[in-house]
Formats: C-alpha cells, sequence, structure tokens
C-alpha cells in the first residue's frame, strides 16, 4: 500500500550494529504500529502509537526501541542486533476514532548475520 | 500467547472449492476482523464483523462470529488460484491494539 511505504526493504547485517527501520505514512492517522513476523507465526505487536506524545510497549519491545518523529513518521531501532532478530517487519497505521482497522506498509526483511 | 488462533493451519483446495478457516480467541471483543497477506508482502484488511453481529458478507466472503464461543469463520467461496494467501483474525478489545493469530495458508490449486 503506498500510503504507508518502509524504507529499507531489505537490509542484511552483522550482530552488534544499530540498525534503524522507518516507517511513514500518508493517510493522516493518528495511529502507528510496528510488527515482526516471524517463518510460519503471526504478527507480534513490538511497539505502538497512538499519538505523536505517546508510545507503549508491546508483546515483545526487548532489545527494540522506537521514535514518534512527527505524526506521518514512526521508527523502529535494534539498538544492539543478534541473530533472532531476522525477521519480516510491517509497519502498520490506523485511525484514533472507530473501529481499529490496521493499513500494513510492504514490510522490511531484515537478516541478522 | 495469541488472542486469536487459526484453524487449519494450511488448507489446498481446488478451484472452485469453498475454503473456510476458523479463528478463536479467549477474551471478550468489540470486533474481529480478517486479513489476507500475499507471500512477503503487507497484510491487506478483508472484512470486520462487530460483537453484536452474527454474519457478514462481503462479495465471495462470508464471516461468522459466535461471542458465546469465542469463535470466527471465515467462508470463501467459488474460490480461485489468486485467492491462494495466508490469512489472519485480528481481534480488538479496545484495550490496546489488535491481537493477530498465526494464520492459515491457503493454497488453491487452478
Amino acid at each position: 500500500d503506498a500510503d504507508v511505504t518502509q524504507t529499507p526493504r531489505n537490509r542484511i547485517t552483522k550482530t552488534g550494529k544499530r540498525i534503524m527501520l522507518e516507517c511513514s505514512q500518508t493517510k493522516g492517522h493518528d495511529r502507528m504500529y510496528w510488527y515482526r513476523q516471524d517463518p510460519g507465526l503471526g504478527l507480534r505487536l513490538i511497539y505502538y502509537s497512538f499519538d505523536v506524545k505517546d508510545i507503549n510497549k508491546g508483546e515483545i519491545s526487548d532489545g527494540y526501541s522506537v521514535s514518534r518523529q512527527a505524526q506521518a513518521k514512526f521508527s523502529l531501532s535494534l539498538e544492539s542486533a543478534i541473530p533472532n532478530q531476522t525477521a519480516l517487519y510491517f509497519c502498520a497505521t490506523s485511525r484514533s476514532t472507530g473501529p481499529d482497522t490496521q493499513y500494513f506498509g510492504p514490510g522490511t526483511r531484515l537478516t541478522v548475520l | 500467547s495469541q488472542q486469536g488462533e487459526e484453524d487449519p493451519q494450511a488448507l489446498s483446495i481446488q478451484e472452485g472449492e469453498n475454503a473456510t478457516m476458523n479463528c478463536s480467541y479467549k477474551t471478550s471483543i468489540n470486533n474481529l476482523q480478517w486479513y489476507r497477506q500475499n507471500s512477503g508482502r503487507g497484510l491487506v484488511h478483508l472484512i470486520l464483523i462487530r460483537s453484536n453481529e452474527r454474519e457478514k458478507h462481503s462479495g465471495r466472503l462470508r464471516v461468522t462470529l459466535d461471542t458465546s464461543k469465542k469463535s470466527s469463520s471465515l467462508l470463501i467461496t467459488a474460490s480461485r488460484a489468486a485467492d491462494t494467501a495466508s490469512y489472519f483474525c485480528a481481534t480488538d478489545t479496545g484495550r490496546r491494539a489488535l491481537t493477530f493469530g498465526s494464520g492459515t495458508r491457503l493454497q488453491v490449486q487452478p
């Protein structure tokens, strides 16, 4: 969905490196989310933000941090990447009113060697 | 642990057949949603059913919800090869963010 973009789309890095994944949206949504997906598994929530000044941990936040730079931007950082953080990472957005229907970016495939 | 669990984990059918996927969840919900994911791509919202609804239709999709059993089903009628994807249920409890199940991988053979 072009309304939610993620950069980079693919990244290979080494253990111990700091990595930042970026998400931008043009949907005007207040809420933004970061998920990771491992092969054969569903999505697990890392962090979410309901507005610019709001940051909340999800179920697997250890080893990750986030920054909500603006309504349209939400970045995910791996301070010191480790191999078990190899996964597909998705950003999503939703409105602050009404049902929490989410709109997903195309994903970032991260490989940590 | 996952709020929603899909069943079966994988399903293979022939084009033209119907595909049924089930989702069970644990706590009370405001609504339940189904999403589709083509291989390696972002999820796309398909349909939402509210807790006070029992059935909903959208094109070839039919969703049912049984809050007493904490379960939902997604039926895709007259399946096509292009329906090949993974399907996820997601529950909205109104407390924080959606919780996704582990998905059903559907393969539709032409």
